[in-house]
């Protein structure tokens, strides 16, 4: 199984602040997918990195993965209680898409 | 109409107890799988079927059996329940042709506590 490290662990900042949540691993990956998770809800995908380099963004939020496709980043600008959940990065490998253990983020008013 | 279902909610059973976790998936996927996610929040992957054909099985003590009767359904049985089986199972689907990252699609989770 290849391991995927998330940081930081926890977060919490108030509205409006800028944040970013890293993902590394020493395996390559074909690809690497953000998921959120909200409170009792299973995983909801949010965006899907293939080529080394690419950053890919999805209103305030900025995705990038590693040159080498071994890390990727996901950056949230002036972050809002909506973006309160559990960040999830995972890579493929074969049928199996491993899952990092999660940044939890606690945006505040 | 919900993509991934799966039923119950909430389970909450004695040790030793036999439990089924139901799953169906109506988006027309080929792959199932189980996940598992611990009150760490770490989701670890225990099974797969692709086209009612286990394909990945993790080292998962064999208490646990999954059953696929058919594509679009992938039923989880544990056996003599014990308490550190207790988290939250997903299931989820998704279509293995893209090898580029295909979604998978998951359920809203089976709470099991086992007391």
């Amino acid at each position: 199984t290849q391991l995927l490290e998330q940081s930081p662990q926890f977060l919490s900042i108030q509205e409006g602040e800028n944040l970013t949540v890293y993902c590394n691993s020493s395996s390559v990956f074909s690809s690497l997918q953000w998921y959120r998770q909200e409170p009792g809800e299973g995983p909801v995908l949010l965006v899907t990195v293939v080529t080394g380099g690419e950053v890919k963004k999805l209103k305030r939020l900025t995705f990038q993965f590693g040159d080498a496709r071994k890390d990727s980043s996901l950056h949230i600008t002036a972050a809002q209680p909506g973006d309160t959940g559990l960040y999830l990065c995972a890579g493929r490998s074969g049928y199996a898409l491993n899952f990092g253990k999660g940044t939890s983020l606690l945006v505040t008013p | 109409d919900t993509a991934v279902s799966q039923t119950p909610k909430y389970l909450v059973t004695q040790m030793g107890n036999d439990k089924s976790i139901k799953c169906e998936q109506n988006l027309g996927h080929d792959t199932m799988y189980w996940y598992k996610q611990d009150s760490k929040k770490f989701l670890k992957i225990m099974f797969s079927y692709n086209n009612k054909e286990l394909i990945i099985n993790e080292t998962v003590p064999n208490r646990f059996s999954p059953k696929s009767p058919d594509k679009a359904h992938l039923n989880l049985h544990i056996n003599s329940l014990e308490l550190g089986d207790s988290a939250v199972y997903f299931c989820a689907s998704s279509h293995v042709g893209d090898s580029y990252g295909n979604t998978i699609y998951f359920g809203e989770g089976s709470w099991l506590t086992v007391v």
